[in-house]
């Protein structure tokens, strides 16, 4: 059974740096097709995708959040962290991870999250 | 970056309705679309990968159908559970996207 939790703080300061870490256990991210990645939703907003981690240690980004973002992996605890800095009160938002299924077929590759965390919930307040 | 619109943004259906929701990429991602149930408070739920592959254990009311940029989501006879908000997501370039979302409420 996969499972995903995400954990950091509740609330952030603005211009401060947020730490997330999901922790996961059900697979192994040294499994090749498998990544972890990040997205958030705003309070009644549409889901957001922030960045994925490959087991190969590729790293992806939202191209409009790229230079705020960094993603990390440690294999051995199963764990990956999402940091990103200046955070703003447009940053509020739940943060999901999920676990990331990759597959080819019919020469063609194909990706999609199968599983999720429950998400946490970031505020960004002075 | 691809841009994903779905439409509509909001439907009101009755149970036992056929209902459709469509997807569309600002250009080409071949089958590279999944698609997502969210209901209130709760985590996203995978649907549909590669277009029109259905999800294990995902029941079989649901279907998905399209590539290059149009893609729908059909619901063949909607069940009380099945009203949620519903996203696509483009798998084919390296950062994917999700579509703005379609509400789906009960008429």
């Amino acid at each position: 059974q996969i499972t995903l939790k995400e954990s950091g703080p509740t609330l952030v300061k603005p211009t401060q740096t947020l730490t997330l870490t999901c922790t996961f256990s059900g697979f192994s991210l040294s499994t090749g097709g498998v990544g972890v990645g990040w997205i958030r939703q705003p309070p009644g907003k549409a889901l957001e995708w922030l960045a994925l981690v490959y087991w190969d240690d590729d790293k992806r980004y939202s191209p409009s959040l790229k230079s705020r973002l960094s993603i990390t992996k440690d294999t051995s605890k199963n764990l990956v962290v999402l940091t990103m800095t200046n955070m703003d009160p447009v940053d509020t938002a739940t943060y999901f991870c999920a676990h990331l299924r990759g597959f080819d077929s019919s020469a063609y590759y194909f990706e999609y999250f199968q599983h999720w965390g429950q998400g946490t919930l970031v505020t960004v307040s002075s | 970056d691809i841009q994903m619109t779905q439409s509509p943004s909001s439907l009101s259906a009755s149970v036992g309705d056929r209902v459709t929701i469509t997807c569309r990429a600002s250009q080409s991602i071949s089958s590279c679309l999944n698609w997502y149930q969210q209901k209130s408070g709760k985590a996203p739920k995978v649907l549909i990968y590669a277009a029109s592959s259905l999800e294990s254990g995902v029941p079989s009311r649901f279907s998905g159908s399209g590539s290059g940029t149009d893609f729908t989501l059909t619901i063949s006879s909607l069940q009380p559970e099945d009203f949620a908000t519903y996203y696509c997501e483009q798998c084919y370039t390296t950062s994917h996207s999700f579509g703005q979302g379609t509400k789906l409420e009960i008429k």
